[in-house]
């Protein structure tokens, strides 16, 4: 079946830092979504993208449809300890009618 | 304006007993999804529905598991004859149209002895 592999699979890094992150599929999408999960929490949706080429920002966050429709990017600027979790990128192929979870990318940052 | 919720939020239970999860979902969104998240992994994706229509059950692991949706607003998703290797949490989700952005609850934790 599809998967959304994203990379790195895990990432610790110091206070202040920036940080970047990727997925990737195999399959063209026409939406990405990236969501943030706390440990026993529901993944909470962080930015929506619709369009390939589009670059969307939400505070510290940046995130970017590439253009290939097959991959997306997420970056966090000058992280704080609360950005702590796991970040999932996810959304349906344009093909099908399911809706897939990237494997996850869990951050921790070292004050 | 609550969000979804879900109940239980714990569940024990023996190798083969029944188990039903509900999820009550924001109100006005036509599109409920249910995911399987395993410890330490990603969501699995279980079934979803749009409306009254019929649901995609193609991503159920087994017929064990069955889920309805009443009215089209609460789920339930059934598991049958629980085995060990279903214990996970189990999340809900649901937005305004199908492919919107899915806003989740806080899930079941399932555990099988």
């Amino acid at each position: 079946g599809q998967q959304l592999n994203q990379s790195p699979q895990s990432m610790f890094i110091q206070e202040g830092e920036d940080v970047s992150m990727n997925c990737t599929s195999s399959s063209i999408f026409n939406t990405w979504l990236w969501y943030k999960q706390d440990p026993g929490e529901g993944p909470v949706l962080l930015i929506a993208l619709y369009k390939a080429g589009e670059l969307t920002s939400n505070g510290r966050l940046t995130a970017q449809f590439g253009i290939t429709r097959k991959d997306s990017f997420l970056n966090i600027s000058a992280s704080i300890p609360s950005d702590v979790g796991i970040y999932f990128c996810a959304g349906p192929p344009n093909t099908g009618n399911q809706f897939y979870f990237g494997t996850g990318t869990s951050l921790t940052v070292i004050p | 304006g609550a969000g979804v919720s879900q109940s239980p939020s714990n569940k024990v239970t023996e190798k083969g007993k029944d188990v039903e999860l509900r999820c009550d979902p924001i109100s006005g969104h036509t599109a409920l999804y249910w995911y399987r998240q395993s410890l330490g992994q990603g969501l699995e994706f279980l079934i979803y529905f749009q409306g009254n229509s019929a649901p995609d059950k193609s991503g159920l692991p087994s017929d064990r598991f069955s889920a309805e949706r009443t009215g089209g607003s609460v789920s339930t998703l059934t598991i049958q004859r629980t085995q060990q290797e279903d214990s996970a949490v189990y999340l809900c989700a649901s937005s305004r149209e199908i492919y919107n952005e899915q806003f989740f609850g806080p899930g079941t934790r399932l555990t099988v002895l």
